[in-house]
């Protein structure tokens, strides 16, 4: 299993400016994603964070919004630039070990409550 | 017990009873399955899952059964508790690359005693 630690657990902000939310997981995982969930509403993919390069989006995602790192094994931060009022949501951190080229269970941090105004 | 045929938005039972989830899938090319369970201000928790190359599988008072033919996915839970009242998401790994979870539309479950 991984535990995985997110900054801030939640923030307001104001139009215009860009959050950077930090997620630190406690073991080595092959693989790291960032989810977007609105309130009463599924999981979206934002994007995999892939480490040394840069992050796969999925489609209606795009780097200038919404940029990743991902530096090491256990470390990854996504910004949420130019923040309007659309973007409040909560932001999930998610990863999740590949064992024999196998995708297994991945592990969610609480998630970052963001609040434009 | 109380099932679905199809996908409702909630689900309500009483203590005791048996709950049935249900979830169709998009991916025909998905060959990992798992239900998540979301309590109020947390992030998903695992219940179980299930790889493409079985129609069943159980964990601890759950059941997960697959049926690729027609894409659909369910979870059952046995004696249903007061304590498994959550909302319930199913994924599986449909993007591109095979390596991500993309979930499902969630069901909430109220569990009265």
């Amino acid at each position: 299993s991984a535990v995985i630690s997110q900054k801030p657990s939640r923030d307001i902000c104001q139009r215009g400016t860009s959050l950077t939310i930090q997620c630190q997981v406690d073991s080595q995982v092959t693989m790291m994603f960032w989810y977007r969930q609105q309130p009463g509403q599924s999981l979206t993919l934002i994007a995999t964070a892939n480490q040394g390069s840069e992050a796969t989006y999925e489609s209606g995602f795009v780097i200038d919004k919404f940029p990743i790192s991902r530096p090491n094994l256990t470390f990854s931060t996504l910004t949420v630039s130019n923040m309007s009022p659309e973007d409040s949501s909560i932001y999930l951190c998610s990863a999740t070990p590949i064992y024999r080229d196998r995708i297994t269970e991945a592990f969610f941090g609480q998630g970052t409550r963001l609040t434009v105004v | 017990g109380e099932s679905v045929g199809l996908h409702l938005p909630t689900l309500s039972v009483q203590e005791g009873d048996n709950s049935i989830i249900n979830c169709a899938y998009s991916n025909s090319a998905s060959d990992y399955f798992i239900w998540y369970k979301q309590e109020s201000g947390k992030g998903p928790q695992f219940i179980i899952d299930i790889r493409s190359n079985m129609d069943k599988r159980q964990g601890q008072r759950v059941t997960v059964l697959l049926n690729k033919t027609v894409k659909h996915l369910s979870l059952q839970i046995a004696a249903t508790q007061p304590g498994d009242s959550a909302v319930y998401f199913c994924a599986e790994n449909g993007n591109q690359a095979g390596t991500a979870l993309i979930f499902g539309k969630g069901t909430t479950l109220s569990v009265s005693s």
